[in-house]
């Protein structure tokens, strides 16, 4: 059961302008929630994360927002550069170890 | 540190065999994790161990798959017999304590049973 969905598997964004990535989850116990980053031939890395007392997290070009009633969050970069073209993975977690994580976003940032 | 190891990077087989994938966790880590990556599930989280100990084994597959961790500086995940359903890349990761944000994932061995 995928508890962790991102509905979109790529997305192309011009240099400069604002990148979102979306996901969605079906589990009201997920209590924290995690970005990473991906780059081929390379494990995923942590990115930014959010806990289910915030709705919203800043740190630098990237904000993650959270919306408890729809289940949805989002990953907002701005301003977009091609360095940030990889695959981008939504998780999340109910207070443990065990991440979901979403089937991942290909973002491509065109110069 | 050199991070997680992972090796072999890449292996092909054939359908029947077995494989064995092996991880270097990272000095110091008490948890680590095993996934896999395929195109329609995204990463799914295999099994994962505590002080060398499986505490949750809920998201292997089948009995075909197992993991060990003999100490705490090595982990193998094995399938026998390999299928080519089994065709991912499976991912080692490991963390200090219960953060999930210092979850340091290794490169990954891209598996493919031909």
């Amino acid at each position: 059961d995928q508890q962790v969905k991102q509905n979109s598997p790529s997305l192309s964004v011009q240099e400069g302008r604002i990148s979102i990535l979306n996901c969605d989850y079906t589990n009201s116990m997920f209590d924290y929630f995690l970005w990473y980053k991906k780059y081929p031939a390379e494990g995923p890395t942590f990115l930014i994360s959010i806990s289910s007392i915030k709705d919203k997290n800043e740190d630098g070009r990237f904000t993650v927002f959270l919306n408890k009633s729809a289940k949805h969050l989002s990953l907002h970069i701005v301003p977009s550069q091609p360095g940030d073209s990889a695959v981008y993975f939504c998780a999340a977690s109910a207070n443990n170890n065990d991440m979901r994580f979403g089937a991942g976003t290909r973002l491509t940032v065109k110069p | 540190d050199a991070g997680v190891i992972q090796s072999p990077r890449h292996e092909v087989t054939e359908m029947g065999q077995e494989v064995t994938l092996r991880c270097k966790p990272i000095s110091g880590h008490d948890y680590l994790f095993w996934y896999r990556q395929t195109m329609m599930r995204g990463l799914e989280l295999l099994i994962y161990f505590n002080n060398n100990v499986p505490i949750d084994d809920s998201g292997m597959p089948e009995d075909r798959f197992s993991a060990k961790m003999p100490n705490a500086s090595f982990s193998t995940l094995k399938i026998q017999p390999s299928e080519p359903r089994d065709s991912a890349v499976y991912f080692c990761a490991s963390s200090f304590l219960h953060n999930q944000e210092t979850q340091y994932f290794g490169p990954g061995t891209r598996l493919l049973v031909l």
